[in-house]
């Protein structure tokens, strides 16, 4: 069974601080695709990235980094010197090879205070 | 960057009524998938279509049935409405490609039952 584990429900920090998000998931398939999706208070999704089962590097973006073991089947995300504009639910999906289907994990809540 | 548009944004209707939900993906996106996120939970995929084919299918209820049509925009019809039905309604699209595997979601159209 294809599964996405997201532990925490919700974080607080304060403005800069660093914070990790984290995505266990469950798949039997060799190959298959991670997501990180933000969902603001506006209620949209907003894509992140996107990492293949093949490609383990990580991957920096700005304040933004993602960290894909799968010896462990996790894919976290770090937010270093978070702002109030990164409070948001955050969730991770996975996608199987040849299918359409987004299995999200149930997201986890992150409010930045000042 | 032209992102994807969803008409209404807002409907409410009652209980038994019908709804129409319309998509226009990106320019050049030949894929177009739905998703119902019901409150506080994680969006559950129903259906997509690829060169206005089917070409996947989840959780659809038998009530609902979808199409994309030539210009590949697509339209969610949802009929004898339930208050369960009352969500987010998201429509994402995505490209050729490598692109294929990256869903852009659009704002979503916010469905009340009532």
């Amino acid at each position: 069974a294809q599964k996405v584990t997201q532990a925490q429900t919700e974080i607080s920090v304060v403005e800069k601080e660093d914070v990790t998000l984290d995505c266990v998931y469950e798949t039997r398939d060799t190959t298959y695709y991670l997501f990180w999706y933000k969902q603001p208070p506006s209620g949209e999704l907003v894509f992140l990235i996107r990492r293949n089962s093949f490609d383990e590097q990580n991957e920096i973006s700005g304040r933004y980094s993602w960290n894909f073991q799968k010896s462990t089947s996790s894919f976290n995300f770090t937010i270093t010197a978070s702002q109030v504009v990164d409070s948001a639910v955050y969730f991770c999906a996975l996608r199987r090879y040849n299918t359409d289907k987004l299995i999200f994990g149930t997201g986890t809540r992150l409010q930045v205070f000042p | 960057a032209a992102g994807v548009i969803q008409s209404p944004r807002h409907l409410i209707k009652e209980k038994r009524e019908t709804a129409t939900l319309k998509c226009y993906p990106i320019p050049r996106h030949d894929t177009v998938y739905w998703y119902q996120q019901g409150p506080g939970q994680d969006p559950q995929f129903l259906i997509s279509f690829y060169e206005k084919m089917q070409s996947d299918k989840g959780s659809i209820p038998d009530r609902f049935s979808a199409q994309q049509f030539s210009d590949y925009h697509s339209e969610l019809n949802m009929s004898s409405l339930e208050l369960g039905d009352s969500a987010l309604y998201f429509c994402a699209s995505s490209g050729p490609s490598s692109d294929h595997y990256e869903q852009y979601f659009g704002p979503g159209t916010r469905l009340t039952v009532t």
